[in-house]
């Protein structure tokens, strides 16, 4: 089944305490990226890479690192959390297409709750 | 720079009318993709239709449609004959050329199917 997770789906921890939340998908997706989730502001997004090694900032990229060694994986770490990253994250992937073909729709991992204390 | 625009924060329509979600954008981009994604209560995303900025006729996948009208830059959802199941968050969003890989999301509109 073709598919994104993510791990955890739920993180309860305290501020400071470096965590990484993993990505996979199986679809062999070129284009992987990170959203966060807040109330009224829709989705952002955080980082994005458009292949192994290549990684960028979106628009909210500050205290969160990312990397890109496999096609696969996209784990984003936050390496002092602060209460601010309280949060619903998405990871998403998809091909990497011109904007106006169809099938560049991105795939959408189930989510992780993170709240930092 | 590529804006989404969702105007309605809540809306609540009896089961079996149907529905329509408004969405406006900006972009100077002649190639890009408009996407809408659903959002139920247990959080993920599902995506449910696409139209692509040359595309002729207006999307449509079982009981959505999106009405496409270019000149106004628009791209409301349409949804038929609405069913309970089909209370949760709307979001639409557009993603340009290449060179900006990301998708941009409007703040989402909380539909409500009253039975």
């Amino acid at each position: 089944e073709a598919q994104v997770t993510q791990n955890p789906r739920y993180l309860i921890t305290v501020t400071g305490k470096k965590l990484t939340v993993t990505c996979s998908q199986n679809m062999n997706h070129e284009y992987m990226s990170w959203y966060r989730q807040d109330p009224g502001l829709g989705l952002r997004q955080i980082y994005y890479s458009m292949n192994v090694e290549v990684t960028d900032k979106g628009d909210v990229p500050e205290g969160y690192k990312v990397s890109r060694k496999e096609k696969r994986n996209f784990p984003l770490i936050l390496e002092s959390p602060s209460p601010n990253q309280t949060s619903l994250y998405f990871c998403a992937s998809s091909l990497r297409l011109a904007g106006h073909l169809r099938g560049n729709e991105q795939f959408f991992g189930p989510g992780t709750r993170l709240t930092v204390l | 720079a590529q804006k989404i625009t969702q105007t309605q924060p809540g809306m609540f329509v009896q089961e079996k009318e149907a529905v329509t979600l408004d969405c406006t954008y900006d972009t100077s981009d002649p190639s890009y993709g408009l996407f809408w994604y659903k959002q139920p209560s247990s959080g993920e995303m599902i995506f449910l239709i696409y139209q692509g900025s040359y595309d002729q006729q207006n999307a449509t996948e079982g009981r959505y449609s999106l009405n496409f009208q270019k000149a106004r830059k628009s791209a409301n959802l349409v949804i038929s004959a609405s069913q309970l199941g089909d209370s949760a968050m709307y979001f639409c969003a557009m993603r340009a050329n290449p060179g900006a890989q990301k998708l941009v999301f409007g703040q989402g509109t909380r539909l409500t199917i009253n039975p």
